[in-house]
């Protein structure tokens, strides 16, 4: 079974340009995040997706930042402009569902690594 | 506010030793807990996780504790190989399912 697919792996962009990344969950996941990871620390929640509907976009910074997941499936997150604070690894993630514990757990993508000059 | 630590950054561990990685979270409302391994350039890797109406979990060299009324959890590897070099992120969950991850330990096995 494949896992989470991600793209690009590696982007370099300079500050003002605009950045997309795209993921793909693992197939059946209902449920679908989008993380920030900043160097030397933990993973943090950007936004959550249920099927198609954002149910936890309260950390994702809504000036600059969008995201879609029109079909329920594949998702893409936006960066318009980006910023040098930006720089950091964009980490997607899906699961069954967030009921039960046996169905939240989360699977990751191996990230997209952004640098922001 | 860093709801979920792991206050040490770093961990070297010799080949056949006891790796112990350890973890404390402040908010009570945590009632599921998991660790997470990661490899340069890779994605987290789920690795093993405990319900908070238990106090251990194993699963072959992996055994996670949780001491509720300290708010702390630990993982242990034993024996530790080469192979579980990596970095190892501890994360808390409450009711809704949002996961909370600490800062990460590298930890490094020495042969």
């Amino acid at each position: 079974e494949a896992g989470v697919v991600q793209s690009p792996r590696y982007k370099i962009i300079e500050k003002k340009q605009p950045v997309a990344f795209w993921c793909n969950p693992i197939s059946g996941h209902n449920t679908l995040y989008w993380y920030l990871q900043n160097l030397g620390q933990g993973p943090e929640l950007l936004i959550r997706y249920e099927n198609e509907e954002a149910v936890d976009d309260s950390q994702l910074p809504k000036d600059r930042f969008s995201a879609e997941r029109l079909k329920g499936v594949d998702s893409t997150l936006k960066i318009q402009p980006a910023e040098l604070g930006d720089s950091a690894v964009y980490l997607c993630a899906s699961s069954l569902g967030t009921s039960g514990r046996r169905t939240n757990t989360q699977y990751f993508g191996p990230g997209t690594r952004l640098t922001v000059l | 506010d860093q709801q979920v630590k792991q206050n040490s950054p770093s961990l070297s561990v010799q080949e056949g030793r006891i790796s112990i990685l350890n973890c404390d979270y402040t908010n009570s409302m945590f009632d599921y807990f998991l660790w997470y391994k990661k490899y340069p350039a890779e994605g987290p890797t789920f690795l093993i996780s405990i319900s908070s109406i238990k106090d251990k979990n194993e699963d072959g060299r992996f055994t996670v504790f949780l001491n509720k009324s300290a708010k702390h959890l630990s993982l242990h590897i034993v024996p530790s190989q080469p192979g579980d070099s990596a970095v190892y992120f501890c994360a808390a969950a409450n009711q809704g399912g949002k996961l909370i991850f600490g800062q990460g330990t590298e930890l490094s096995v020495k042969p």
